[in-house]
């Protein structure tokens, strides 16, 4: 089944604990992004990668960190959360930039 | 870079009846508009796209119309159902620019 998976599903951390959350998908898809969503601020782009080893920044990356190495693979990193990113985060891929992008299941994080 | 309004923000509909929201986009140069749909706690998923080539896109009760001169473009349900209940998210985006920018979402109620 084609799939994007993200783990975990909901994460409550306290601020400044460094954290990962993973996303693989199955699909052999280029492109991968990460977007937060907060209520009223819709989806907002915080980093996006073109292939493996090329990342570049959203319209929010500030305390994100991501890496590519592998295709299928597109780690979230937040080296010191803090409160602010308390958030409900999802991770996306899709052939290339202008197609359709299809999402992981999200994950919900609260940092106290 | 690309900024995409979504109105209006809450749209309230009667079973049966039509709903239309609009999105206004500010990049003349965007060429890709999909719209994704979003189910309560479920991950956004793509309804319907349309591409600057053509004016108009359906697919049974869905239907997309573009506008490129005065920059907006949008989705037309008809005959909604209460399945139809969601938040629909607008955006946009033109090859090469690597970025997909999202609208804030409108939440749709169709009652019963």
């Amino acid at each position: 089944e084609a799939q994007v998976t993200q783990n975990p599903r909901y994460l409550i951390t306290v601020t400044g604990k460094k954290l990962t959350v993973t996303c693989s998908q199955n699909m052999n898809h280029e492109y991968m992004s990460w977007y937060r969503q907060d209520p009223g601020l819709g989806l907002r782009q915080i980093y996006y990668s073109m292939n493996v080893e090329v990342t570049d920044k959203g319209d929010v990356p500030e305390g994100y960190k991501v890496s590519r190495k592998e295709k299928r693979n597109f780690p979230l990193i937040l080296e010191s959360p803090s409160p602010n990113q308390t958030s409900l985060y999802f991770c996306a891929s899709s052939l290339s930039d202008n197609y359709e992008q299809y999402f992981g299941p999200g994950t919900r994080l609260t940092v106290t | 870079g690309e900024n995409v309004e979504q109105h209006p923000s809450t749209l309230s509909v009667q079973e049966g009846d039509s709903a239309v929201i609009k999105c206004t986009y500010s990049d003349s140069a965007s060429n890709y508009f999909p719209w994704y749909k979003q189910e309560l706690g479920k991950r956004p998923q793509l309804i319907i796209d349309i591409r600057s080539n053509v004016g108009e896109k359906k697919d049974q009760r869905i239907a997309v119309t573009l506008n490129k001169t005065a920059k907006h473009f949008s989705l037309h349900i008809t005959e909604t159902q209460p399945e139809d209940s969601a938040v629909y998210f607008c955006a946009a985006s033109r090859r090469g620019n690597n970025r997909l920018a999202f609208g804030k979402g409108n939440q749709v109620v169709v009652i019963p």
